[in-house]
């Protein structure tokens, strides 16, 4: 048992670039997560998927987009990344008694 | 809009001694309160959660108290040990999805 798994642990990117993380989990969850981990900022939500087959835009979705891929896998594309997009990046389940299970995290930097 | 307030943002304690991490939530609608453990260069990890039908909840060292009137929760770690230092997060939860986190608090405990 697994729980949550992200890829890649860590990334750099030149602006304009694109890239996909990929996150899966393996607890049967419902509901699925992508945040944001900036300093002092706390976790900031991107995009939440509630079951397979639906996506919502969280606190901060501008320049993201998600696919809920099936009930394992959900995955965060950034389509042209820019600096203001450095963070960390944790990817998130849900029990159905609202117990949080998160990934490691990828650590992404912008250049 | 809904928000968290966490404080200290950080905090030091002699090994042995107590730590009390406070959190104060907007939304009245709010029912569900977990707390966080994030070593460093990993992700939150749930240590303990309340829900507004309790006023108390103790596992071993590590307890939550929560004031639904005042709109208040804490964390109290009694008998720290050093890896007890992490950073910890607090949350509150409605039951839409949306989780709000606070801005953390880092804990730090000497021997």
């Amino acid at each position: 048992n697994a729980g949550v798994t992200q890829t890649p642990k860590f990334q750099v990117l030149k602006t304009g670039q694109s890239m996909t993380l990929q996150c899966a989990q393996d607890m049967n969850h419902n509901s699925m997560y992508w945040y944001r981990q900036d300093p002092g900022m706390g976790l900031r939500l991107i995009y939440y998927s509630a079951s397979e087959g639906t996506t919502d835009k969280g606190e901060v979705p501008n320049g993201y987009n998600v696919s809920r891929l099936n009930k394992r896998e959900f995955s965060l594309r950034l389509e042209s990344a820019a600096p203001s997009q450095t963070s960390v990046y944790f990817c998130a389940s849900t029990s159905s008694s609202d117990e949080q299970y998160f990934g490691p995290g990828t650590r992404l930097t912008v250049t | 809009g809904e928000n968290v307030e966490q404080h200290p943002s950080t905090l030091s304690v002699q090994e042995g001694d107590s730590a009390v991490i406070k959190c104060t939530y907007s939304d009245s609608a709010s029912n569900y309160f977990p707390w966080y453990k994030q070593e460093l260069g990993k992700g939150p990890q749930l240590i303990i959660d309340i829900r507004s039908n309790v006023g108390e909840k103790k596992d071993q060292r590590i307890a939550v108290t929560l004031n639904k009137t005042a709109k208040h929760f804490s964390l109290h770690i009694t008998e720290t040990q050093p890896e007890d230092s992490a950073v910890y997060f607090c949350a509150a939860s409605k039951g839409t999805y949306k989780y709000i986190f606070g801005t953390g608090t880092r804990l730090k405990v000497l021997a």
